[in-house]
């Protein structure tokens, strides 16, 4: 079992662009999670996921960020329009049940 | 409100000394208490959960109601210790949620 896997590892957008960031759980796990961590902060909930289903997105923003996990493929974080202030690690975690999750290594995203 | 703190950015102690990384806690109900480790280039790792009961590493926390804490001690400190140290609590969501708090980075001095 690889873990959870996360792509790509480091990702640079320009003001403006859209950025997608990949999770793939580990196998048989069906909970994904994502996580933000700004510069000199801990880790804060977005949104958890199950398959085809957003159980909680409490802690998404608004506007311009989405997360989708579909029945076959990775889990999706999407941000439009990135701004400075997205520039972040975005973390991934995934469990089997209702367990404490296992994290992905992390995407790093900055934003020109 | 759920909430998360840990009051040392940085921890330094030498090899061989006891280590005490402090965690309190806010929350109304029943917390479940988490620490995770992140060692250099490596991913979140769970370290310890206090319904477990258990020592990893060496590690183990106990969590304590009345002062709100969840403090991780190790009571021989080693170089391979150094990392950062994230607390964590999950409310009645389960462990889908997880709070944070900012974290300790831990240097065992030689």
């Amino acid at each position: 079992n690889a873990g959870v896997m996360q792509n790509p590892r480091h990702l640079v957008r320009r003001r403006g662009q859209e950025a997608r960031l990949r999770c793939s759980p580990m196998k048989g796990h069906s909970h994904v999670y994502w996580y933000r961590q700004l510069p000199e902060e801990g880790l804060k909930f977005m949104v958890y996921l199950q398959k085809e289903n957003i159980i909680d997105e409490s802690g998404m923003p608004k506007e311009r960020f989405s997360a989708e996990f579909p029945k076959e493929g990775p889990s999706i974080l999407r941000i439009q329009q990135v701004v400075r202030g997205d520039s972040a690690a975005y973390f991934c975690a995934s469990s089997p049940d209702r367990l404490a999750p296992f994290f992905g290594p992390g995407t790093r995203l900055t934003v020109l | 409100a759920q909430r998360v703190t840990q009051p040392e950015k940085l921890l330094s102690v030498f090899k061989g000394a006891p280590v005490e990384l402090k965690c309190n806690y806010s929350y109304s109900g029943s917390p479940e208490l988490f620490w995770y480790v992140q060692y250099s280039r490596q991913r979140l790792q769970l370290l310890l959960r206090h319904i477990s009961r258990e020592s990893i590493k060496g590690f183990t926390a106990d969590l304590n109601k009345g002062e709100t804490s969840f403090h991780l001690k190790k009571p021989f400190a080693q170089e391979e210790d150094s990392a950062m140290y994230y607390c964590a609590l999950s409310g009645i969501q389960g462990a889908q949620k997880l709070v944070f708090g900012q974290g300790t980075r831990l240097t065992i001095n030689p």
